[in-house]
């Protein structure tokens, strides 16, 4: 069965400070992996997609990688601002015999000024 | 650029009833999918459509179906709600399937079932 599982599942931070969300999951014939921000009542923003040819994404002061052998995927936020806190989405798709995008339950991100 | 647009914002139901969400695409993509998110949650999969044709389901029974206009707008019917139907759900659209392009997400209609 696939999975998708981030941790942690909430995570309080002063201002400035580097942070990885961490993303993992099963079955490693994935089509590609993506991240996204959900702010709340809102609708998800796309941030990286990262192609399963590929090993990392970079957008500003974030960097997602991906490592495919292990089911593994983290995004890294460079000093991080309060503007940054957020909810952090990962969604895995497989194209295998049909069209399968699931989600993780995501990290919520405090930045505290 | 207009982006993705969900009507109505918020809605009330009772059990048993049938509802209409609507959503319309962002201009230029030909492909919509639909999500359902419930509270803490990340959103799972109901189906996409591309070019006004079903391409992809997830694990949603019969009574959850959806329509793809020439427009590429889009509606998700639910019939005989349940409680557990309560949730955000999501639209999002896309260029030619989201194989290689990100989705674009609408904020989505909160779903109440009394």
């Amino acid at each position: 069965k696939q999975e998708v599982t981030q941790i942690p599942a909430a995570l309080s931070v002063p201002e400035g400070e580097n942070l990885v969300l961490n993303c993992s999951f099963t079955d490693s014939a994935i089509y590609n992996l993506q991240w996204f921000r959900q702010d709340p009542g809102k609708g998800l923003t796309s941030l990286l997609l990262i192609q399963s040819s590929q090993r990392e994404q970079t957008s500003g002061r974030l960097n997602a990688s991906l490592d495919k052998s292990s089911g593994r995927s983290t995004l890294y936020i460079a000093a991080s601002q309060p503007g940054d806190s957020a909810t952090y989405l990962c969604a895995v798709l497989w194209m295998d015999s049909s069209y399968k995008l699931i989600f993780g339950s995501g990290t919520r991100l405090l930045v505290r000024p | 650029e207009t982006g993705v647009t969900q009507s109505p914002t918020h809605l009330i139901k009772t059990r048993g009833q049938q509802v209409t969400l609507r959503c319309s695409s962002q201009s230029g993509h030909n492909t919509v999918s639909w999500y359902q998110q419930a509270l803490g949650q990340g959103p799972q999969f109901i189906f996409q459509y591309y070019r006004e044709e079903e391409n992809g389901r997830g694990n949603f029974p019969p009574r959850f179906s959806g329509l793809q206009f020439p427009n590429y707008s889009s509606e998700l019917n639910v019939n005989a709600l349940e409680l557990d139907d309560s949730a955000l759900y999501l639209c999002a659209s896309s260029i030619q399937g989201i194989g290689n392009q990100p989705q674009h997400f609408g904020d989505g209609t909160r779903l109440s079932i009394l």
